[in-house]
């Protein structure tokens, strides 16, 4: 049982790039979450999912864009990258209301 | 406007000591709460949780306490060991339309335990 995983774990963008993060849940959980941690911030929701095929925006969704294809899987994507979207990224998942993280992804954006 | 406020960014305690965090939320919809700890370099991860209903619950060294009235919960570890120092986070639920899937989260508290 893997649990909640994230790929990739670090990456390094320049301004203006694009990409996406992977995250997988093998706990057959309905709800997705990806959230960003900066200094000083503490954990804020970028946006979620609540079941396969639907997303929606959390506290902090502007400049990136979220799918739910498969039920195991949620993408974070970035369009162009900021150097104001420096920061770790983390995926959760829950079944209700205990959620379940990744390791994180460290992105820094040149 | 934060909804959940951790006051404290840090605190220091000697091992064998009571660690005691502490947490107060603003949004009377909250009824249900979580501590989450965090090491360096990895996801946070569940700790314990307390209903609105309680006001007490206890996982071998770690109680949470719940006082309604005072919107304020606190983590108490008893006792300090090093291998407890990490970042604790509290994180609060209830707001989402009925459904607690939405959590919130305060800034967390960072906390050393001296050998």
């Amino acid at each position: 049982n893997a649990g909640v995983t994230q790929t990739p774990k670090f990456r390094v963008l320049k301004t203006g790039q694009s990409m996406t993060l992977l995250c997988a849940q093998d706990m057959n959980h309905e709800y997705m979450y990806w959230y960003r941690q900066d200094p000083g911030m503490g954990l804020r929701l970028i946006h979620y999912s609540v079941g396969e095929g639907t997303t929606a925006k959390g506290e902090v969704p502007d400049g990136y864009n979220v799918s739910r294809l498969k039920k195991q899987n949620f993408l974070l994507g970035l369009e162009s990258a900021a150097p104001s979207q420096t920061s770790v990224y983390f995926c959760a998942s829950s079944y209700i209301d205990t959620q379940y993280f990744g390791p994180g992804t460290r992105l820094t954006v040149l | 406007d934060q909804q959940v406020k951790q006051n404290s960014p840090s605190l220091s305690v000697q091992e064998g000591r009571i660690s005691i965090l502490n947490c107060d939320y603003t949004n009377s919809m909250f009824d249900y709460f979580l501590w989450y700890k965090k090491y360096p370099a990895e996801g946070p991860t569940f700790l314990i949780s307390i209903s609105s209903i309680k006001d007490k619950n206890e996982d071998g060294r770690f109680t949470v306490f719940l006082n309604k009235s005072a919107k304020h919960l606190s983590l108490h570890i008893v006792p300090s060991q090093p291998g407890d120092s990490a970042v604790y986070f509290c994180a609060a639920s209830g707001d989402s339309g009925g459904s607690n899937y939405k959590l919130t989260f305060g800034k967390g508290t960072l906390l050393t335990v001296n050998p």
